[in-house]
């Protein structure tokens, strides 16, 4: 069982917008501000989205945001697009165990 | 650019040891702590623990602790992960990345696949 909750799995059409949540507790997600989002495309490697919670490194679409509101963080993908199909997981460090924790990922299917 | 460039597919035995590595480029190697995670097959990611080049201080998170060490090499800007007796379960993919203190990863490497099959 993951340290983060995400959902299994979101959908939606091209041009809608979707948000993934991660929920976490005290100790981690609601405790720090270095939230963090990865997307991982069929057989690649994790790429990270957001950091901080809310920002974007260079080159990332700024279809992709992010925000926290107490334990929870939130992913929103607006104006989806097929090649947003893919994995995505949030993670945080965690205070409880001293190392960085993930959610257990969320799979985006673009109908 | 930073870069994290990981040594190549491996198959192996259960009962084999196997040491893969990452090679750092593009930053400053002692500045920042390099992380494992383990994804096995159609699973999500696990963080199996982390070095600090610069004093080798090293934490392994619960699940890992006694199953694999995790070394760093400042000479060649180079970490490294390795087991001394494989079994099927160690089957997955690996991946190193980069982490400041206290936060999650920033840069990954591409990933090592170690399959362990008799």
């Amino acid at each position: 069982q993951s340290a983060l909750t995400q959902p299994a799995s979101v959908s939606g059409s091209p041009g809608q917008s979707i948000t993934i949540s991660c929920t976490g507790g005290s100790s981690d997600v609601g405790l720090y501000e270095s939230v963090s989002w990865f997307q991982q495309l069929p057989s690649k490697a994790p790429q990270l989205i957001i950091y901080d919670v809310s920002d974007r490194p260079s080159g990332v679409s700024n279809r992709f945001s992010g925000s926290k509101s107490g334990n929870t963080a939130s992913l929103t993908i607006s104006g989806l697009q097929a090649d947003d199909e893919a994995d995505y997981y949030c993670s945080s460090y965690s205070s409880t165990t001293a190392h960085v924790v993930f959610g257990g990922g969320t799979r985006l299917t673009v109908l | 650019d930073v870069q994290l460039v990981q040594s190549g597919a491996e198959v192996k035995k259960p009962g084999e040891s196997l040491k893969i590595s990452c090679k750092a480029s593009g930053y400053s190697f002692t500045n920042y702590w390099i992380g494992w995670v383990r994804q096995m097959p159609g699973k999500g990611l696990e963080f199996m623990g982390v070095i600090y080049p610069g004093d080798s201080d090293t934490r392994y998170s619960p699940s890992f602790q006694g199953q694999v060490t995790i070394s760093a090499d400042k000479s060649i800007t180079t970490a490294s992960l390795q087991w001394s007796s494989l079994t099927a379960s160690d089957t997955a993919f690996y991946y190193c990345a980069r982490l400041k203190n206290r936060s999650p990863p920033d840069f990954w490497g591409q990933g090592t696949l170690v399959t362990v099959s008799s």
